[in-house]
């Protein structure tokens, strides 16, 4: 399972940090993703990680690029997103999802979400 | 970016009925195309992918088509706990998603 946590509300140009703790699987088998959902919105992707980090397979939406950073610790079991210089159109539940490739053969969709962790821009 | 556009933005039916959801792309994403489906309060649940392909656990009633720019979601026999919001996705250049349809009970 995907347990998301981090989320709280946060004035406009402040950062967060996302926490997303996974079981139930060999974590550093798998890419792993962000996804959120503004409030009565549909999905979109923030950001993309292989399963070792490799930095040429990190992605972000063109939305939070220069914004925000994804990493992952293997031996914790354990991805963040790092979020800053936040703005009130980054208020959504972020869900982290795990890729359903495993190994280093690219991404594929997304066969395991977390229920989400609600982030609230606000002054 | 691909833009996804989905069709219709809701579909009114009833248990029993078939559905036919469709998800057209801005480019070719050859057949890196999954549909997902959201219940109220709830993470969304990976129905398809790559078309046409199942995961363990979803049930046959639920089938895909398509490839390039314009793909099918297919309810054979819509279920109580069928009506949803799907979102289909794509994998071809990085990740994007349609605008979701939402399937009610008419």
């Amino acid at each position: 399972q995907l347990v998301e946590s981090g989320g709280g509300v946060v004035q406009p140009g402040k950062s967060l940090r996302l926490s997303c703790a996974a079981s139930g699987f060999i974590f550093d088998d798998f890419a792993m993703h962000w996804v959120r959902q503004g409030p009565g919105k549909g999905l979109e992707w923030v950001s993309s990680i292989s399963w070792n980090s490799d930095a040429e397979t990190i992605g972000y939406a063109d939305s939070v690029k220069g914004r925000f950073t994804i990493s992952r610790d293997n031996a914790k079991n354990s991805l963040f997103l790092q979020m800053k210089s936040l703005t009130v159109e980054d208020t959504a539940l972020y869900y982290c999802a795990k890729d359903i490739t495993g190994g280093a053969v690219g991404y594929g969709a997304f066969d395991l979400w977390g229920q989400g962790t609600l982030v609230t821009v606000s002054s | 970016e691909i833009v996804l556009a989905q069709s219709p933005a809701t579909l009114s039916l009833s248990p029993g009925d078939r559905a036919t959801l469709s998800c057209r792309a801005s480019q070719s994403v050859d057949t890196y195309l999954a549909w997902y489906q959201q219940k109220p309060g709830q993470a969304p649940r990976l129905l398809i992918y790559d078309v046409s392909n199942r995961p363990t656990g979803v049930p046959a009633r639920f089938s895909g088509s398509g490839s390039g720019t314009d793909f099918t979601l297919t309810i054979s026999r819509l279920e109580p706990e069928d009506f949803a919001v799907y979102y289909c996705q794509q994998r071809y250049i990085w990740f994007s998603f349609g605008g979701g349809t939402k399937v009610e009970i008419k």
